[in-house]
């Protein structure tokens, strides 16, 4: 089965600087992974994805994400934080075995940027 | 281009009923797929549908059910409606058909069971 797991419930962060939202995660075969965001009372936006390749994926919004297959890890990274970046971040995990529209999803990590 | 449509946007049920939640992808997505979001359990997969096919089902009970017509438009049913399936319901569709290209989600439907 697979799994993801995302170990900070919050993050808080002084805008302007750097920010880190954690991810790991457990398949079978090899990972797709995505990152969401989500607003209030909204539907989940999303940021980026890797399939293969590069390891360092940027996204939307100045967002980026680096693959590391030996920590099974799949990190979502922003330089500088904006206020407007305050959100639930959720990492997800299809793969190559299973379903591949059977998306699992981390538990999700607010990140809270204060100005 | 218009993106996830679900209707309605809120719901209230008693217990005992049933449901059904409509879904229209981006106009193209042939793709379809349904999740559960709740504060307890986070984001669960429900099932997906691809050319009116089921392709993939979460860990749902039978109570839940869902089908796609052959304009990629899905419904989904929960019937005898228990306390426990409140939640946020969310859609989501897809260009390909191999996993590889990212899902757009919908607004979601609110269901309130009472």
């Amino acid at each position: 089965a697979q799994s993801v797991a995302q170990p900070e419930d919050q993050v808080n962060v002084a805008e302007g600087n750097p920010l880190t939202v954690k991810c790991t995660y457990s398949v079978s075969g090899n990972p797709y992974l995505f990152w969401y965001v989500q607003y209030p009372n909204r539907g989940l936006q999303f940021l980026l994805k890797y399939i293969t390749g590069d390891n360092l994926v940027k996204g939307s919004y100045g967002f980026e994400a680096e693959f590391n297959k030996s920590q099974t890890s799949f990190h979502l990274k922003k330089p500088s934080a904006l206020v407007s970046d305050s959100a639930l971040y959720f990492c997800a995990v299809s793969s190559s075995d299973t379903g591949r529209r059977a998306l699992t999803f981390g538990s999700g990590t607010r990140l809270q940027v204060q100005p | 281009k218009a993106g996830v449509t679900q209707t309605p946007r809120y719901l209230i049920k008693t217990r005992g009923q049933q449901v059904t939640l409509s879904c229209s992808p981006i106009s193209g997505h042939r793709s379809v797929s349904w999740y559960q979001q709740t504060p307890g359990q986070g984001l669960q997969f429900l099932f997906e549908y691809f050319s009116e096919t089921q392709r993939n089902k979460g860990n749902f009970p039978g109570r839940f059910s869902g089908r796609q017509f052959s304009n990629s438009r899905s419904e989904m049913n929960v019937s005898t409606l228990e306390l426990g399936d409140s939640a946020l319901y969310l859609c989501a569709s897809s260009a390909d058909n191999w996993g590889l290209a990212e899902a757009f989600f919908g607004q979601g439907t609110r269901l309130t069971v009472v």
